[in-house]
C-alpha cells in the first residue's frame, strides 16, 4: 500500500511564527506535491518538486517555501505565518509514467490555524 | 488552459437513489480524468480515472464515470447511494506532457436515509 504520511493532523500556531509540515512518502515517488484546500476553492496547488533539491511553483506559492532533501520527505514551510494562511494543507505523490504524471496519492492533511 | 467546473457544490439524494455528480473540463490536449473523494478528516482517495481506451471507467464502490470527448464532460455515477457513500467529491485534470492536476471545486453529496 502506497503511503504518504504528514506530520501533524491540527497545528495552532501565532501569526509571526515560522511553520513546517513535513510530509514523507514510502513509495519511492518522483513528484511530490502540496496544496491548500479551502471550502468552495477546491484544491490549489502551491509548489511541486520532480526531484530532490527540484522544485516549481505552483498556482499559489507567494508566502511559502519548500525542502526536498530526500526523495522521500517533502516540506513546506511558511516563513511568518499569517491568518490568511488557515486551510487544510495535503501532501501528494506520485510516479512518472512517461511524460505525465498519473495517479496522485494523498496524505490526510493537516490543518493548520494561525492565531 | 486546463479547467474543471463541478455543478452542484452540494447535492443530496435518497439512501438507494441514484447518485450523479456532475463534471465538464476543458483542455487544449488529450485529458487524462480522475475522480477522489475525501471522508472527513481525511486526504483523497482516487474513486476511478481515465487514461486511454473505453471511455466507460469503472471504479471503486460502485461508481462509474463516462467520458464524453464531444460533451468534455466525465459524469461520476452510482446506481444506488448508500450511507457511506457521504464526502466530498473531487473531479481533476491532467494531460500529457503536463504535471499538474485541475481540480474542480468539489462536491458534497450528503444521503438522506
Amino acid at each position: 500500500d502506497v503511503k504518504v504520511t504528514q506530520s501533524s493532523r491540527y497545528l495552532v500556531k501565532r501569526t509571526g511564527e515560522k511553520v513546517f509540515l513535513e510530509c514523507v512518502q514510502d513509495m519511492d515517488h518522483e513528484n511530490m506535491f502540496w496544496y491548500r484546500q479551502d471550502p468552495g476553492l477546491g484544491l490549489r496547488l502551491i509548489y511541486f518538486s520532480y526531484d530532490v533539491k527540484m522544485k516549481e511553483k505552483g498556482d499559489i506559492p507567494e508566502g511559502y517555501s519548500v525542502s526536498r532533501e530526500k526523495k522521500e520527505r517533502f516540506s513546506l514551510i511558511l516563513e511568518s505565518a499569517s491568518t490568511n494562511q488557515t486551510s487544510m494543507y495535503l501532501c501528494a505523490s506520485s510516479s512518472t509514467s512517461g511524460t505525465s504524471f498519473i495517479e496522485q496519492f494523498f496524505g490526510p492533511g493537516t490543518r493548520l490555524t494561525v492565531l | 488552459a486546463q479547467s474543471v467546473t463541478q455543478l452542484g457544490s452540494h447535492v443530496s439524494v435518497s439512501e438507494g437513489a441514484l447518485v450523479l455528480l456532475r463534471c465538464n473540463y476543458s483542455s487544449s490536449v488529450p485529458p487524462y480524468l480522475f475522480w477522489y473523494v475525501q471522508y472527513p478528516n481525511q486526504g483523497l482517495q482516487l474513486l476511478l480515472k481515465y487514461t486511454t481506451g473505453a471511455t466507460l471507467v469503472k471504479g471503486i464502490n460502485g461508481f462509474e464515470a463516462e467520458f464524453k470527448k464531444s460533451e468534455t464532460s466525465f459524469h461520476l455515477t452510482k446506481p444506488s447511494a448508500h450511507m457511506s457513500d457521504a464526502a466530498e467529491y473531487f473531479c481533476a485534470v491532467s494531460g500529457v506532457g503536463t504535471y499538474k492536476y485541475i481540480f474542480g471545486t468539489g462536491t458534497r453529496l450528503k444521503v438522506l436515509a
